[in-house]
């Protein structure tokens, strides 16, 4: 299986600042892979498809880069709202899998 | 407006069964791929098992492969998990979600129902 490792697992910011998440693959998942956002007692949205590809309705403020091993999710100045639970997926080779998640707190 | 409601979720004893279901409405859900997604108490995102639109093919995560079944109602707009031989370690909110026709990724998603496996 394809283990995802996010890093880093904590990320303590402030509004304003810019936000840098890193998703490294085990082997290549080409592009294939997505990015979520989660908030307390709700379910995942999706950020980021495809590497890159923002997903309907997400802010400019998020974008993702990257491909074969190496991802990142970029937020370019956070906003109060963007304070969550951060996870990479990938959809390359069965079975899909998720990395372990990165906290983005309020400094 | 797109939309995937879950049910019956609940406490059932280890050994137990319990299935869930998914309603979908606001899209094309005969040509879609579904998929069920679990999250254990303050961990992260594990897929669990997946099916293609037509029902001809399915997926699991070796956790459930055997004890769990996933299947579709087209004509209902409606998946399931069926749950067999649950044991504690399936405790977890589970979260059907949709890829799309394409096995794009997960979107959208519902809003989960809690399964608690527990004596």
């Amino acid at each position: 299986e394809i283990v995802l490792t996010q890093s880093p697992l904590t990320l303590s910011l402030s509004p304003g600042e810019k936000a840098t998440l890193s998703c490294r693959a085990s082997q290549s998942v080409t592009n294939q892979l997505a990015w979520y956002q989660q908030k307390p007692g709700q379910a995942p949205r999706l950020l980021i498809y495809d590497a890159s590809n923002r997903a309907t309705g997400i802010p400019a403020r998020f974008s993702g880069s990257g491909s074969g091993t190496d991802f990142t999710l970029t937020i370019s100045s956070l906003e109060p709202e963007d304070f969550a639970l951060y996870y990479c997926q990938q959809r390359s080779k069965w079975p899909i899998t998720f990395g372990q998640g990165t906290r983005l707190e309020i400094k | 407006e797109v939309q995937l409601l879950e049910s019956g979720g609940g406490s059932v004893q280890p050994g137990g069964s319990l299935t869930l279901s998914c309603v979908a409405s606001g899209f094309t859900f005969s040509s879609d791929v579904m998929n069920w997604v679990r999250q254990a108490p303050g961990k992260g995102l594990e897929w669990v098992s997946s099916i293609r639109g037509d029902s001809g093919t399915t997926y699991y995560a070796d956790s459930v492969k055997g004890r769990f079944t996933i299947s579709r109602d087209n004509s209902k707009n409606t998946l399931y998990l069926q749950m067999r031989i649950l044991r504690a370690e399936d405790t977890a909110i589970y979260y059907c979600a949709s890829r799309g026709p394409n096995w794009g990724p997960f979107d959208p998603w519902g809003q989960g129902a809690l399964v608690t496996v527990s004596s």
